[in-house]
């Protein structure tokens, strides 16, 4: 079945250690999205990318950073520079481009940080 | 710049009544239009969209939204509520430019009570 894998579901880190999300499609989307959720805010932006090796910062992107080497894969790394990184984190795809086309979601990944 | 806001946190309605979660955009182009169903700790799932088809939209699970570009609205209901109906409701906007950027609002929580 085609979809979205996200891993770990659950995570927990000490202050100060980086970590990965890891995020792979096969749905065969060009586009891919990362999206943080915490209680009462809805979902915002982490960054997003349209094509392979090309990448935009979203809303929040301060302390996270992804890369994009294959269409179907796209990590996201949570730094030590995030200062609040506990929250439920979302992978998303889409087909093409202008926005038509609705997000596919993958299950979330639960970062706590101890 | 774009906007959704999704009026009431939190909804309760009685098994067998009228669901109805309110949405408004704020565009100055009609944009598209998402509805998305997200059940404790798993991703989001479409439920229906507009995209300046017909502006009423039926989706799945007997829910339907209609588009009203005077009001800049684009209210949830389902005529007779169902317990499985307890989830988060998100109402989502995109860019008709093909930025790729999706904005979603804070979302409303449902309860249906027995």
């Amino acid at each position: 079945d085609g979809g979205i894998t996200q891993s770990p579901k659950y995570l927990f880190r000490k202050e100060g250690q980086n970590v990965t999300l890891s995020c792979e499609q096969n749905l065969n989307h060009d586009a891919m999205y990362w999206y943080r959720q915490d209680p009462g805010q809805g979902l915002r932006l982490i960054y997003y990318s349209q094509i392979v090796n090309d990448f935009q910062k979203g809303d929040i992107a301060e302390g996270y950073s992804v890369s994009r080497e294959k269409k179907e894969s796209f990590p996201l790394t949570v730094t030590s520079a995030q200062k609040n990184p506990t929250a439920f984190y979302l992978c998303a795809s889409s087909q093409g481009g202008s926005g038509t086309g609705e997000l596919f979601f993958g299950e979330g990944s639960r970062l706590t940080v101890l | 710049a774009q906007s959704v806001t999704q009026l009431g946190s939190h909804v309760s309605v009685s098994e067998g009544a009228l669901v109805l979660l309110r949405c408004n955009y704020s565009s100055s182009v009609p944009p598209y239009l998402f509805w998305y169903v997200q059940y404790p700790n798993q991703g989001l799932q479409l439920l229906l969209k507009y995209t300046s088809a017909a502006t009423l939209v039926k989706g799945i699970n007997g829910f339907e939204a209609e588009f009203k570009k005077s009001e800049t609205s684009f209210h949830l209901t389902k005529p007779s509520a169902h317990m499985s109906d307890a989830a988060e409701y998100f109402c989502a906007v995109s860019d008709k430019g093909g930025t790729y950027k999706y904005i979603f609002g804070t979302g409303t929580r449902l309860k249906v009570l027995a």
